[in-house]
C-alpha cells in the first residue's frame, strides 16, 4: 500500500497567522483527502483534492479557509488559514489505496 | 445518512485477555469496512479491510468480521499486550469517496 509523509508533525502557531501542511505520497493517486480531527472527536472530511482541478469541499468547510493545492499526482498542501485556538486539531491527509492510508498527521495548536 | 457506532467508548483489561470492540452501521450498503488503530496525537495505522463480500479478514492476533445484512462488525483482539493499547476506529467506505467514521474505542492494557 502507499506510503505517506506528512509534514510539520506539530506546530504552535499564533492566531492569526497561518500554516501549511504537506503530504507527499510514494506513488502516483488521482484523489488526496484532508481530513480534521477536533480534540476528542473522530475524523471529518475537509476536501478532496485531484490533481488539475480545484478541491472539492465539504459542507462547513471552505476554500479561502482552508486552500489545498494539487500541483502533481504525488503532492498535496493544505494550508489553515487566519487561525483562531478553534482550529487547534489533527490535520490528515488520506490517499484510497487498498483501503485508506493516511498520513502521520499533523497536531495544530493555535494560542 | 451512514451513521457509524462504537461501542464501548473506553474499554480497560489486564493484559493477556481476549476482547470484542464492536462497531454498528446504519446503511448496509457499503463498499467496504476498515478497523484502524490511532495513537495519542497520531495519524491512522490500517489494521484489517474487509470487502463487503467478505466475512472476516486476520492478521496476527486481530480478526475483524462482518455481517453487512445487520449492520455489524467486530475487533477480536487476542491476548492483549500493553502495546495494544491506543484508540481503534472503525470507518465505512460507501464509495464515492465517502469514508464514515465511528467514534473510537478508547482500549487500555494493563500490565
Amino acid at each position: 500500500s502507499a506510503v505517506i509523509s506528512q509534514k510539520p508533525s506539530r506546530d504552535i502557531c499564533q492566531r492569526g497567522t497561518s500554516l501549511t501542511i504537506q503530504c507527499q505520497v510514494d506513488s502516483q493517486v488521482t484523489m488526496m483527502f484532508w481530513y480534521r480531527q477536533q480534540p476528542g472527536q473522530s475524523l471529518t472530511l475537509i476536501a478532496t483534492a485531484n490533481q488539475g482541478s480545484e478541491a472539492t469541499y465539504e459542507s462547513g468547510f471552505v476554500i479561502d479557509k482552508f486552500p489545498i493545492s494539487r500541483p502533481n499526482l504525488t503532492f498535496s498542501t493544505l494550508t489553515v488559514s487566519n487561525m483562531s485556538p478553534e482550529d487547534s486539531s489533527i490535520y490528515l491527509c488520506s490517499v484510497d489505496d487498498v483501503g485508506y492510508t493516511f498520513g502521520s498527521g499533523t497536531r495544530l495548536t493555535v494560542v | 445518512k451512514q451513521e457509524v457506532t462504537q461501542i464501548p467508548a473506553a474499554l480497560s483489561v489486564p493484559e493477556g485477555e481476549n476482547l470484542v470492540l464492536n462497531c454498528s452501521f446504519t446503511d448496509s450498503a457499503i463498499y467496504n469496512l476498515q478497523w484502524f488503530r490511532q495513537d495519542p496525537g497520531k495519524g491512522l495505522t490500517s489494521l484489517l479491510l474487509i470487502q463487503s463480500s467478505q466475512r472476516e479478514q486476520t492478521s496476527g492476533r486481530l480478526n475483524a468480521s462482518l455481517d453487512k445484512s445487520s449492520g455489524r462488525s467486530t475487533l477480536y483482539i487476542a491476548a492483549s499486550q500493553p502495546g495494544d493499547s491506543a484508540t481503534y476506529l472503525c470507518a465505512v467506505n460507501q464509495g464515492a469517496q465517502k469514508l464514515v467514521f465511528g467514534q473510537g474505542t478508547r482500549l487500555t492494557i494493563n500490565p
